[in-house]
């Protein structure tokens, strides 16, 4: 089945870091990948879309300069937090689905944690 | 204000008992419903789904119903199995596949051997 890796599964690090998650589709190619944050005891919430050769499509309330995405190939999309600060710590997941008519695949997530 | 409700967060339930779990929708533009379920350090893992143009999928142990005019799905899960103590969770989009979805809080199934 479809199957969808992300990297790293989990980040240590200091305020003022900048930390890069990846996100691959390892089976199938994804024109669009979706990228999901979870608080403790909240649900999965949608941050942005990643679009292939486009701009990635952000929800009201997050930051597009924070959170950089990039989606340079169809099986590659990367969300960059830059200076991430302790409230940015959270469980962050990708998913991507292989068209119009299956569901969406996710990755095992980060769990990043800022110092 | 929550789109997509899972108002127990926990169920226990006796091995070979049906699970059923629950979950309501404030969005009737929605038409397209998942379950995924979620072991601790992995990603959640799709189950089934249902379209809006059915009221019921059923795949194996798992079954889905659709009940559009109450907004409400569930989930039944029989005969249930340790193996199947997990959180499971709603979503909904309004299209399959490539649109974002929109998850409930999440339901922690115990079965109990």
């Amino acid at each position: 089945g479809a199957v969808v890796s992300q990297h790293p599964s989990r980040v240590i690090c200091k305020s003022g870091t900048s930390v890069k998650i990846e996100c691959r589709s390892l089976d199938f190619q994804a024109t669009t990948m979706f990228w999901y944050r979870q608080f403790p005891k909240q649900s999965l919430m949608l941050m942005a879309t990643s679009n292939e050769g486009s701009k990635a499509t952000y929800e009201q309330g997050v930051e597009k300069d924070k959170f950089l995405i990039n989606h340079a190939s169809l099986t590659l999309s990367t969300l960059t937090v830059t200076s991430a600060h302790p409230e940015d710590s959270s469980f962050y997941i990708c998913s991507a689905s292989q068209d119009m008519d299956q569901p969406q695949h996710f990755g095992d997530g980060t769990r990043l944690s800022i110092l | 204000d929550q789109q997509v409700k899972q108002n127990s967060p926990s169920l226990s339930v006796q091995e070979g008992r049906i699970s059923i779990l629950n979950c309501d929708y404030t969005n009737s533009m929605f038409d397209y419903f998942l379950w995924y379920k979620k072991y601790p350090a992995e990603g959640p893992t799709f189950l089934i789904s249902i379209s809006s143009i059915k009221d019921k999928n059923e795949d194996g142990r798992f079954t889905v119903f659709l009940n559009k005019s109450a907004k409400h799905l569930s989930l039944h899960i029989v005969p249930s199995q340790p193996g199947d103590s997990a959180v499971y969770f709603c979503a909904a989009s309004h299209n399959s596949g490539n649109t974002p979805l929109v998850f409930g809080k999440g339901t922690r199934l115990s079965v109990i051997a």
